[in-house]
């Protein structure tokens, strides 16, 4: 079946520096790549998109970039604050399904 | 508001009960997933449903069931409640393709 995996799954890093979390589906109809956060306690909420037609997307501090011919994509955060410490979720999407990577847990130290 | 809702939020119950959890949209998305999550862990899809009347199992819905009768509503049934179904269940729903998933703020089931 389809399945998105996700690495790494903990990534610790200092304030101020990069972050790069990386995913890879299965299923090459996927056309639809979101990125969830989700901080403590919380519930999901998406922090950036990108479509198939698109190969990079930045949204101020984070960016997105997928390559559909090798079926993985990568989030970006610089300058990395301590309010970025979370789990992050990658996903895949055609038509119903909305599969999930298995989760990043970054941590932020000042 | 427009949001997603579920119902109860934290629930104790025991082995072999038969438990409803609600979930409701008011945004009028006509699909809505049903997800279990342990703390901070992986997303696994239960349930899917694209429309009214039309769901679909996802990789975990072997102990569990599913109803889509109105576009805002799709309650998960668990027909008889083991302690490995102690977990945090989230609802979400969204609009169309290629867009973005609203998540409910989860039920918390427990089984005793």
């Amino acid at each position: 079946g389809e399945n998105v995996e996700q690495h790494p799954s903990t990534l610790s890093v200092q304030e101020g520096d990069s972050a790069v979390i990386k995913c890879t589906y299965s299923d090459s109809a996927s056309n639809y790549f979101p990125w969830y956060k989700q901080e403590l306690g919380k519930r999901p909420q998406l922090i950036i998109d990108i479509r198939s037609n698109v190969g990079e997307k930045k949204d101020q501090r984070i960016a997105v970039t997928l390559n559909k011919t090798a079926k993985h994509f990568s989030l970006h955060i610089t300058e990395t604050q301590p309010e970025d410490s979370a789990v992050y979720f990658c996903a895949a999407s055609k038509t119903y399904k909305y599969i999930f990577g298995t989760g990043t847990r970054l941590k932020v130290l000042a | 508001e427009a949001d997603i809702y579920q119902t109860p939020r934290y629930l104790v119950i025991g082995t072999g009960k038969k438990i409803t959890l609600e979930c409701s949209q008011t945004m009028g998305h006509d699909k809505m997933y049903w997800y279990q999550q342990d703390p901070g862990m992986e997303l696994h899809l239960i349930h899917y449903s694209y429309g009214v009347n039309s769901t679909e199992k996802g990789d975990l819905s072997s102990e569990s069931t599913v109803s889509r009768i109105r576009t805002e509503h799709f309650p998960l049934t668990l027909e008889s409640a083991r302690p490995s179904h102690t977990s945090q269940y989230l609802c979400a729903s969204r609009r169309g393709q290629n867009t973005e998933a609203f998540f409910g703020q989860g039920t918390r089931l427990t089984v005793v």
